[in-house]
């Protein structure tokens, strides 16, 4: 099993592009879940995802959007980028909770800086 | 609002010693207080989880500690060693929902030889 992968590693973009933030998962988890993080604030939840066609918002959604539309992949959109979004986005993804335990397992991350 | 507070920021231990890093939470609803650990450029990884019913919970040289009546908890590692050093996150979450996580700031720990 490859678990959580994320694609691109790194990225660079100019104020105002969109850019949308690749995540797969093979571990067939309902859940998943889209971060970011910043020096020394930790994570904040961004959105995340109970199953296909289900998404919610997080403590930081504004600028960001999801979908779900396979069990599989939880694209991130970022549209009309701001400096503001400069930082490291994990994805994440668990079984349905209380089935075996609460494990989120994170992806490597993308770094995007926005210039 | 900061619903986790961690500390302390970034903590030096020699090997061999205690590493203790605390975390306190107000939602008195959290039922779920898993601690990550990250290596640099990687992503986050459970390394030890703790439900409010037990006061103590130990894995190896991992072990949390929780004070429910305080709203604390605090991640011990005992005999620390140089491929410990990585950042540590405690979080807080509910079971019965998303398991929606609120994270600590995170502690970066460095074992000096």
């Amino acid at each position: 099993n490859a678990g959580v992968t994320q694609t691109p590693k790194f990225r660079i973009l100019k104020i105002g592009q969109s850019m949308t933030l690749q995540c797969t998962q093979d571990m067939n988890h309902n859940y998943m879940y889209w971060y970011r993080q910043d020096p020394g604030m930790g994570l904040k939840l961004i959105y995340y995802s109970v199953g296909a066609g289900i998404t919610d918002k997080g403590e930081v959604p504004n600028g960001y959007n999801v979908s779900r539309s396979t069990t599989e992949d939880f694209p991130l959109r970022l549209e009309l980028a701001a400096p503001s979004q400069t930082s490291v986005y994990f994805c994440a993804s668990s079984r349905t909770p209380g089935t075996v335990s609460y494990e989120q397992y994170f992806g490597p991350g993308t770094r995007l800086t926005v210039t | 609002q900061q619903q986790v507070k961690q500390s302390p920021q970034s903590l030096i231990v020699q090997k061999g010693g205690i590493s203790i890093i605390n975390c306190a939470y107000e939602n008195t609803a959290f039922d779920y207080f898993p601690w990550y650990q990250q290596f640099p450029g990687k992503g986050p990884a459970l390394l030890i989880a703790i439900r409010p019913d037990v006061s103590e919970k130990k894995e190896g040289r991992f072990t949390i500690s929780f004070n429910k009546s305080a709203k604390q908890f605090s991640l011990h590692i005992m005999d620390s060693q140089p491929g410990d050093s990585a950042t540590y996150f405690c979080a807080a979450g509910y079971t019965g929902t998303a398991s929606k996580l609120t994270f600590g700031t995170g502690t970066r720990l460095q074992v000096t030889l």
